[in-house]
């Protein structure tokens, strides 16, 4: 299986500023058919089911606001917040889904300062 | 719009059963596949069980293999998860999610989740 590593495993930012979460996985997740890394993002709020952000580690789900960004290739990436809102503080999983079973981070999660 | 809608879980002795449904609307039930996904009190995400649109293919985590089954009826746009031999770290909250398309494992669909209880 395919072990996907976040850190932080929290962070505090203050409203207004960035916040960066990093992904990694244990090996590539590069499908070199579609040139495509197959790593997903996603936000969770209390209560709440987990919410898709980012697909293909760079595309944007619709409805997502532009704040939200996905980078990286192989086996390291980033998922970058530009400007934290209140709205923002939440639990954020990477998840891979290159090979069987698709496998989740741990999870980050983001407070406000 | 997609809708998923699990049906009520419950508390379940240790070695009980429990089947779980998961109800679909808003998209054709069969061209996509389907998966249960769960998350324990205060834990992460932990997928659980695939089945592919027309129902042929399955696939389980590890940790429920041969516990678990996942079947689907395509006339009533239900998911179903059978799930025997419970255990406590069974405990969690069970998620029905859809994929996108074309097979790809990521989930844009989610329901609002049950919470199966294994406890005496």
């Amino acid at each position: 299986d395919i072990v996907m590593t976040q850190s932080p495993g929290s962070l505090a930012v203050s409203l207004g500023e960035r916040a960066t979460i990093n992904c990694k996985s244990s090996q590539s997740v590069l499908y070199s058919s579609n040139n495509k890394n197959c790593l997903a993002w996603y936000q969770q709020k209390p209560g709440q089911p987990p919410n898709l952000l980012i697909y293909w580690a760079s595309t944007r789900e619709s409805g997502v606001p532009d704040r939200f960004s996905g980078s990286g290739s192989g086996t390291d990436f980033t998922l970058t917040i530009s400007s934290l809102q209140a709205e923002d503080v939440a639990v954020y999983y990477c998840q891979q889904y290159y090979s069987n079973p698709p496998t989740f981070g741990q999870g980050t999660k983001v407070e406000i300062k | 719009e997609v809708q998923l809608l699990e049906s009520a879980g419950g508390l379940v002795q240790p070695g009980g059963s429990l089947r779980l449904s998961c109800a679909a609307s808003g998209f054709i039930f069969s061209s996509h596949a389907m998966s249960w996904v769960r998350q324990a009190p205060g834990k992460g995400l932990e997928w659980v069980s695939t089945i592919s649109g027309g129902g042929g293919d399955t696939y389980y985590a590890d940790s429920v293999k041969g516990r678990f089954t996942i079947s689907r009826d395509n006339s009533k746009y239900t998911l179903y998860l059978q799930m025997n031999s419970l255990r406590a770290e069974d405990t969690a909250v069970y998620y029905c999610a859809k994929e996108l398309s074309s097979g790809w494992l990521y989930f844009p669909h989610w329901g609002q989740g049950t919470l199966v209880t294994v406890s005496s």
